[in-house]
């Protein structure tokens, strides 16, 4: 599995463009990107997945580039209520079940 | 209602006592997880389902066991509660070659 690393914690202010980078050195070629987000005492939740290049849902936009050795999560004009974990996995769609590192803890500052 | 369900949501038992918590889940997806946090770190991956038929051991397996009763319901159980068991547990659901998981609420337990 490939293990991935990113910041522990993480400051904005509302309304401000929010980017976490997630390094994965060793991804392999089946792998895919997929990020979560956790709030206090409740499951994560999935945002978003992506292969290569650049993923965009209602929520997130997700950027890799060509080597995808590392992607990043950008979470436009954050609110508030974006205050959460957000963990970064890397794994193949296959069988081998997915692995939570530690996240980033992102706080949003009024 | 609920995709994937948990029951309890918070549990407090005793020392050596057996306990179970139980998960189903209505999305109809044959893998089934259960998932163990700890105050400030990330989930582990206790045991594992990807159909009826299928139990494998994750992680942090010593002292738990699971049992998959159907599809739709997966359950695990401590067999002789310690105080380092104390967590907060999540069961999750998936389908093949979507790496999509989908998280119930949590269950909270506490061992004194």
């Amino acid at each position: 599995l490939a293990k991935t690393t990113q910041p522990i914690s993480m400051d904005s202010y509302e309304g401000q463009e929010v980017n976490i980078t997630c390094s994965h050195n060793n991804i392999a070629t089946n792998d895919y990107i997929t990020w979560y987000q956790q709030f206090p005492s409740q499951g994560p939740r999935f945002i978003i997945q992506g292969y290569k290049t650049k993923v965009t849902n209602e929520v997130a936009s997700l950027f890799i580039p060509a080597d995808r050795k590392s992607s990043t999560l950008s979470l436009p004009r954050v609110s508030l209520s974006d205050t959460a974990v957000y963990y970064c996995l890397v794994g193949d769609t296959g069988n081998t079940p997915l692995v939570f590192g530690k996240g980033t803890r992102l706080s949003v500052i009024a | 209602d609920a995709d994937v369900t948990q029951t309890p949501r918070n549990r407090i038992t005793k020392t050596g006592k057996r306990i179970m918590l139980e998960c189903s889940q209505t999305k109809g997806h044959d893998r089934m997880y259960w998932y163990r946090q700890d105050p400030g770190l990330g989930l582990q991956l206790i045991y594992y389902s990807f159909d009826v038929k299928d139990i494998n051991k994750g992680e942090i397996s010593d002292g738990y066991s699971v049992s998959r009763q159907a599809q739709a319901k997966f359950s695990l159980s401590l067999e002789s509660a310690i105080p380092n068991q104390t967590a907060l547990y999540f069961c999750a659901t998936s389908e093949p070659r979507v790496r999509g998981y989908t998280f119930g609420s949590g269950t909270r337990l506490t061992v004194v």
